[in-house]
């Protein structure tokens, strides 16, 4: 079954600090993994698309990393600011059909 | 630039009763897509278009229907609501379905069936 997973479910930080989000994947065949942010009472935000030979991708703070054999990824967040407080989302894309497969997301909150 | 607008923004049904959500977007994108988010879980594919006119099931398609008579509009009706329908609706769109084109989401709606 295509499943994808995130860790933590919920994470609380000090303004400032770094935190590392995780995603583990089992899904098939893979066509690209993407990010996405997601503010309380609002629509997802595309953060990074990362395809099979990617291992890194950056959008100003935040940097994702993909590794494709063991079918993990991880959101990197550095010197997290109070606007970073939202759920992140795990997006799996497969190569056929119209299927993104879609993970429970990490809930931040950035304290000051 | 709107991007992706969603109408109503909340709205409560009872049960058996009916409703469409109006999704526009103004990208001129091809694809479009109606997802339900549920706490918990993550976003469940309900129906989508790949072009005008066109449209397909989803992942839950279940007692909702579809329609993209304009390449700009996709609506999502429910014909009689139940209490399992209550969900936060999100549409989105792109310009294509791989490679780099991420997908761009609307606000969403908030319905409640009682």
């Amino acid at each position: 079954k295509n499943q994808v997973e995130q860790s933590p479910q919920s994470l609380i930080i000090l303004e400032g600090k770094n935190c590392t989000l995780q995603c583990n994947y089992t899904v098939s065949p893979f066509s690209n993994l993407r990010w996405y942010k997601q503010d309380t009472g609002r629509g997802p935000v595309s953060l990074t698309i990362m395809t099979f030979s990617e291992n890194t991708k950056s959008n100003g703070r935040y940097t994702a990393t993909l590794d494709a054999d063991t079918k993990q990824s991880s959101l990197h967040i550095t010197a997290s600011q109070l606007s970073d407080s939202a759920s992140y989302i795990c997006v799996v894309s497969l190569t056929y059909g119209q299927n993104f497969v879609f993970g429970p997301g990490t809930r931040l909150s950035v304290l000051p | 630039n709107a991007g992706v607008t969603q109408t109503p923004k909340f709205r409560v049904l009872k049960t058996g009763q009916s409703m469409t959500l109006l999704c526009a977007q103004d990208m001129n994108h091809e694809y479009m897509y109606w997802y339900r988010q549920d706490p918990g879980m993550g976003l469940r594919l309900i129906h989508y278009s790949v072009g005008e006119g066109t449209t397909a099931k989803g992942e839950v398609p279940d007692g909702y229907n579809v329609s993209r008579l304009k390449k700009q509009n996709f609506l999502l009706g429910l014909e009689s609501a139940a209490p399992s329908q209550t969900s936060v609706y999100f549409c989105a769109s792109s310009y294509s379905r791989q490679g780099n084109s991420p997908l761009h989401f609307g606000n969403g709606t908030r319905l409640t069936v009682t």
